[in-house]
């Protein structure tokens, strides 16, 4: 089965800082990749994701991430962090065997401080 | 626009009484699931629901049923709610297919007392 791993439960950064978030991935298949923000009481919401081409995937409001096969991870960045960019995120892959079940990491807390 | 909306945001209970979650999507979605967020425990799936008329258990099933009423609608169902299920759940859907992405609803916190 697939499974991916967050390695930091919280993650603070100064506002204007760069920031990494980091997730590894297991899967011994073709990967799709997702990256999802859930900001203060809402719901999650997608980010980014990679289903194939260009290793690099960019978001609207300036996140990152790329995929690396050989370190099976998907780190998402962003050069500069805002206040608003507070919220959890979230690293997701479907499922395998024609389930296609989403298996979510268990989040990391991005706090940005002024 | 509503997306995928649930129904009640808030609720408490007294250990042992029933309460049903609702959730309907507009967006003709295939696949719908119902997670509970703990903290530190990221996102755990109770049920899911591929397709209409079908359903499955997900990690943590245990004190939950599920009704998959039509294609838009997929309730989740504590029969005797125990303080353990204190959560914050949430429903969302996809097309199924594993490349698209996952909606959700804004969430319903419910309190066991």
């Amino acid at each position: 089965a697939q499974s991916v791993t967050q390695l930091d439960s919280q993650v603070p950064v100064f506002e204007e800082a760069p920031v990494e978030l980091r997730c590894n991935y297991s899967s011994s298949v073709s990967v799709y990749l997702f990256w999802y923000v859930q900001y203060p009481n809402q719901g999650l919401q997608l980010l980014l994701k990679y289903l194939s081409g260009s290793t690099l995937v960019e978001s609207i409001n300036g996140f990152e991430a790329e995929f690396n096969k050989s370190q099976t991870s998907f780190h998402l960045r962003k050069p500069s962090v805002h206040i608003s960019d507070t919220a959890e995120y979230f690293c997701a892959v479907p499922g395998s065997g024609g389930s296609y079940i989403p298996t979510f990491g268990r989040g990391t807390s991005l706090i940005v401080h002024p | 626009n509503a997306g995928v909306t649930q129904t009640p945001k808030f609720q408490v209970l007294k250990t042992g009484q029933s309460m049903t979650l609702q959730c309907a999507q507009d967006m003709n979605h295939n696949s719908m699931y119902w997670y509970r967020q703990d903290p530190g425990m990221g996102l755990r799936l109770i049920y899911y629901s591929a397709s209409e008329g079908t359903t499955d258990k997900g990690e943590v099933p245990n004190g939950y049923n599920v009704s998959r009423l039509n294609k838009r609608e997929f309730s989740l169902r504590l029969e005797s709610a125990a303080p353990s299920q204190t959560s914050v759940y949430f429903c969302a859907s996809s097309e199924g297919d594993g490349t698209g992405e996952l909606f959700f609803g804004e969430g319903s916190r419910l309190t066991v007392l």
